[in-house]
C-alpha cells in the first residue's frame, strides 16, 4: 500500500550497529505499529502508538525503542543489533474513517534486516 | 494464553476451484476479525473483515464465514486463480473496542496450480 511506506526496504549491517527503520503514512492515521516477522512465527507485535504522545510496548519490545516524530512517522531502532534480530519488519497504520473500518490495520512493504 | 490458529499450513489448488482457508481462535471476547493476504516480498493486504454480529460477509470473490459458536473463521475464494497464490493469515482484534491490537494467526500458503 503506498500511503504506507517504509525505508530501507533492505539493509544488511553487523553485530553492535544501532539501525533505525522508517515508517511514513498519508492516510491520516493517528494509531501505528512496528511488528516483525519470522519464518513460522507470524507477525509479533514490537510497539505501538496510539497518538504522537503515546508510546506502547508489544509483546517483543527487547531490544528495540521508538519515537513517534509526527503523526505520520513511527522510527524503530534496535539500538545494538544482534543477528537474532534478523527479520522482516512491518509497519502499519490504523485508524480513520475510510476503508474497510477503523480497526483495519495497513501495513507498509517491509524491510528485510539481516544482521551478520 | 488466549491465541489464533490455522488448522492447515498449506494448501494447494486447481486453477478455477474454489478454496477454503480456515482458522481457528481461542479468544471468546474477540469481536472482530480480519483476512490477510501476504504474496512474496510485500506487507499484508487487507482482503475483507467481519464483525461478530455477523456470520457471513462477502466480498468480490471471497467470503468470510464467522462460526462463533465454535470460534472459527473461514475465508472462502470463489474461481481461484493464480494471482491467489500467497499466504493467507486470519487476524481478530483483542479488546474490540479502545484497543485496535490484533493477534496474527501463523499464515497458511495457498498454491493454485494452472
Amino acid at each position: 500500500d503506498a500511503d504506507v511506506t517504509q525505508t530501507p526496504r533492505n539493509r544488511i549491517t553487523k553485530t553492535g550497529k544501532r539501525i533505525m527503520l522508517e515508517c511514513s503514512q498519508t492516510k491520516g492515521h493517528d494509531r501505528m505499529y512496528w511488528y516483525r516477522q519470522d519464518p513460522g512465527l507470524g507477525l509479533r507485535l514490537i510497539y505501538y502508538s496510539f497518538d504522537v504522545k503515546d508510546i506502547n510496548k508489544g509483546e517483543i519490545s527487547d531490544g528495540y525503542s521508538v519515537s513517534r516524530q509526527a503523526q505520520a512517522k513511527f522510527s524503530l531502532s534496535l539500538e545494538s543489533a544482534i543477528p537474532n534480530q534478523t527479520a522482516l519488519y512491518f509497519c502499519a497504520t490504523t485508524g480513520g474513517t475510510s476503508g474497510a473500518g477503523t480497526d483495519t490495520q495497513y501495513f507498509g512493504p517491509g524491510t528485510r534486516l539481516t544482521v551478520l | 494464553g488466549e491465541s489464533v490458529g490455522l488448522h492447515l499450513p498449506t494448501l494447494s489448488v486447481q486453477e478455477g476451484d474454489n478454496s477454503i482457508i480456515n482458522c481457528a481462535y481461542s479468544n471468546s471476547a474477540s469481536d472482530y476479525f480480519i483476512w490477510y493476504k501476504q504474496e512474496s516480498g510485500k506487507g499484508p493486504q487487507f482482503i475483507i473483515d467481519i464483525r461478530s454480529n455477523m456470520d457471513k460477509r462477502q466480498g468480490q470473490r471471497v467470503t468470510v464465514l464467522l462460526n462463533k459458536t465454535v470460534k472459527h473463521l473461514s475465508l472462502q475464494i470463489a474461481a481461484t486463480q493464480p494471482g491467489d497464490s500467497a499466504v493467507y493469515f486470519c487476524a481478530e482484534n483483542e479488546n474490540g473496542g479502545s484497543n485496535y491490537k490484533l493477534t496474527f494467526g501463523k499464515g497458511t500458503l495457498l498454491t493454485v496450480n494452472p
